[in-house]
């Protein structure tokens, strides 16, 4: 089955210690998000990638990063992980081009901070 | 600005019995409303869409969503539940015309009793 799946599913960093999430995808869609999401809140939006073009979010903290080598993969690098970085990562994809396609999620990463 | 509204933080509600999930929105042009279901660490789950037609939705798992432009809403629904629909359930809204980024509820934790 086509999907998105983000690795690892748990990840533990220690304070300040760099840390990089990954989420490939089968879909072959040109969109991707990477969401941050606390304590069953909502998603909050980081940045998207339409086709190769980055659209960083105005909140995020210059602390994340992102790179998409290729349209199956993306990558979100955590430079300095502080405690109040410890939340759900979750990436998605969706297609452009067809009118209210919805997004398709992967079942995320839980990061923790020593 | 694009905004979404789950007026209820928990729906408790007795198995077989119907269920309504509340969602209110605001939005400039036609809206693109979505709802997600999230059970226990895993990612967002697409129920169903409204785009345009219809004012009835129906959706995955049984569950429609009714669309009413008056009362700018978009509720879901179900008409007997089960112990297995207990999750926490997302309405979203696209943010605006041409964008690929979407506005999530806070969120709303549906608790279905035996």
């Amino acid at each position: 089955d086509a999907m998105v799946i983000q690795n690892p599913r748990y990840q533990v960093t220690q304070f300040g210690k760099p840390v990089t999430l990954s989420c490939s995808q089968t879909l072959n869609h040109n969109v991707m998000y990477w969401y941050q999401q606390k304590s069953s809140q909502a998603p909050k939006l980081l940045f998207h990638y339409y086709d190769k073009d980055f659209n960083n979010e105005a909140d995020t903290p210059d602390n994340f990063q992102s790179r998409r080598p290729n349209t199956s993969f993306c990558f979100l690098d955590i430079r300095s992980p502080g405690l109040g970085d410890a939340a759900m990562y979750l990436c998605a994809t969706r297609l452009s081009g067809r009118r209210g396609q919805p997004q398709h999620f992967g079942d995320g990463t839980r990061l923790s901070i020593l | 600005a694009q905004s979404v509204a789950q007026p209820e933080d928990q729906v408790n509600v007795a198995e077989g019995n119907p269920l309504t999930v509340k969602c209110t929105y605001s939005v400039s042009g036609n809206p693109y409303l979505f709802w997600y279901v999230q059970y226990p660490n895993r990612g967002l789950q697409f129920l169903l869409k409204y785009i345009t037609g219809d004012n009835l939705v129906k959706g995955s798992y049984g569950f429609e969503a009714e669309f009413n432009k008056s009362q700018t809403s978009f509720h879901l629904k179900k008409p007997s539940a089960l112990v297995s629909d207990s999750a926490l359930y997302f309405c979203a809204v696209r943010d605006g015309a041409g964008t690929y980024k979407y506005i999530f509820g806070t969120g709303t934790r549906l608790k279905v009793l035996a």
